[in-house]
């Protein structure tokens, strides 16, 4: 059954901090594995794609890896702020464009920034 | 650039009662299209998705029914809503380029 998980399911860190979520997958066949993040009340925005074949991605201050043989994700952010406070998801996808582009989603890190 | 469009933002509607979403996307032809439903603290869960005018594939059954219209038009449509209903609705949109999928704002629905 494919499958995304994410943990911790929950975080609270201190402005400034640094911190690390991480993602398991179990989809077969593996196309691309993305982290988008989710303000509240809002519509998740991508933060990076990465495909097979790449193992590091970043955007500022996010830096996602990959490693495909152990089905295993992580998302850092670095000199964390304020407005970092959100949901984080791990996303996977197994299907082509043509047939449908259907995405496998984790459930989530909730992670507040406290001053 | 490519945008896309949700209505309305709130809606708050009595068990039993009709439902129409909408969402349009501009700025790109023939999208895959996607409604996602998000019940409160919960993560994303595909309800339909459609590769072309016309073409909807249902993910979960349920009493809600998708149609496509136009090429950048999807609607999602209830004839008798639940309780269960109730959630954060989200259409999406694919780029053929990049295979990612772009949000739109989302519609808060409650059923009382």
């Amino acid at each position: 059954k494919n499958q995304v998980e994410q943990s911790p399911q929950s975080l609270i860190i201190l402005e400034g901090k640094n911190c690390t979520l991480q993602c398991n997958y179990t989809v077969s066949p593996f196309s691309n594995l993305r982290w988008y993040k989710q303000d509240t009340g809002r519509g998740p925005v991508s933060l990076t794609i990465m495909t097979f074949s790449e193992n590091t991605k970043s955007n500022g201050r996010y830096t996602a890896t990959l490693d495909a043989d152990t089905k295993q994700s992580s998302l850092h952010i670095t000199a964390s702020q304020l407005s970092d406070s959100a949901s984080y998801i791990c996303v996977v996808s197994g299907y082509p464009y043509n047939q449908g582009g259907k995405l496998i989603f984790g459930q989530g890190t909730e992670l507040s920034v406290k001053p | 650039s490519q945008t896309i469009h949700q209505w309305p933002a709130t809606l708050v509607q009595p068990v039993g009662s009709p439902l129409s979403l909408e969402c349009t996307v501009e700025g790109t032809s023939n999208p895959n299209l996607y409604w996602y439903r998000q019940a409160a603290g919960r993560g994303l869960q595909l309800l339909f998705y459609s590769v072309g005018i016309g073409q909807i594939s249902s993910e979960v059954p349920q009493n809600l029914s998708a149609s496509r219209p136009q090429d950048r038009q999807f609607i999602l449509s209830s004839k008798k809503l639940l309780l269960s209903d109730s959630g954060f609705y989200l259409c999406a949109w694919m780029s053929r380029e990049t295979h990612t999928q772009y949000f739109g704002p989302g519609t808060r629905l409650t059923v009382l």
